[in-house]
């Protein structure tokens, strides 16, 4: 089993809709939880990131974990054709120097 | 406002070549990461860094070597380079320590062939 398994997708959805982009985990050890956009032919940027358990918003976006089910969610409201990109999430245990990535799920929002 | 510069953004070698790709950070970051992005396997960290004079082995190291002489530089050299080394290359620096310090910062990229 991976340490973090994420559906690549592709997902394609009409503008205005609510995405949800899911990752699991398996390492129980792991504290801190972030989303990274790419763009295409772009390198990642951080989107938002979380500390332990319990959701997060920022604007259109938010960001929830779930350390029970290990298990963490990114929700995009209204969604925008800008929003295409593939969404990375990562995570790391405290005490790490490195990152554990998913391998991205690529999202279009058609207008 | 720089961040991250990774140089060349594109690269063509042919097999039995060698290069270095270049990551320069203007953060004062300690920690310094290489990272390779292929279709399918998501990225995969070739070497990283701790600070000034240090590098450690990552998930994939095997074709590679990197040198960290100073702290805002971390080199990622391709002695013999093989078609399997064709990939995008992303160079990441985060912070030691501090509320934001798992926070990787990451580069635009290094388009490289290998025919």
């Amino acid at each position: 089993q991976k340490e973090v398994e994420q559906d690549p997708g592709p997902l394609s959805v009409p503008e205005g809709a609510i995405v949800s982009l899911n990752c699991t985990y398996s390492n129980s050890a792991f504290q801190y939880f972030m989303w990274y956009r790419q763009y295409s032919r772009k390198g990642p940027e951080l989107l938002m990131y979380t500390y332990s358990s319990g959701n997060k918003e920022d604007g259109r976006f938010t960001a929830q974990v779930d350390k029970s089910s290990k298990y963490i969610s990114l929700f995009i409201r209204d969604s925008q054709p800008s929003d295409s990109a593939t969404y990375l999430c990562a995570m790391k245990p405290g005490g790490s120097e490195k990152l554990v990535f998913g391998k991205g799920t690529k999202l279009t929002v058609n207008p | 406002n720089a961040g991250v510069t990774q140089t060349p953004k594109f690269r063509v070698l042919k097999t039995g070549q060698s290069m270095t790709l270049l990551c320069a950070q203007d953060m004062n970051h300690e920690y310094m990461y290489w990272y390779r992005q292929d279709p399918g396997m998501g990225l995969r960290l070739i070497h990283y860094s701790v600070g000034e004079g240090t590098t450690a082995k990552g998930e994939v190291p095997d074709g590679y070597n990197v040198s960290r002489l100073k702290k805002q530089n971390f080199l990622l050299g391709l002695e013999s380079a093989a078609p399997s080394q064709t990939s995008v290359y992303f160079c990441a620096s985060s912070r030691k320590s501090g509320g934001s310090a798992y926070i990787q910062y990451f580069g635009a990229g290094t388009r490289l062939s290998v025919l």
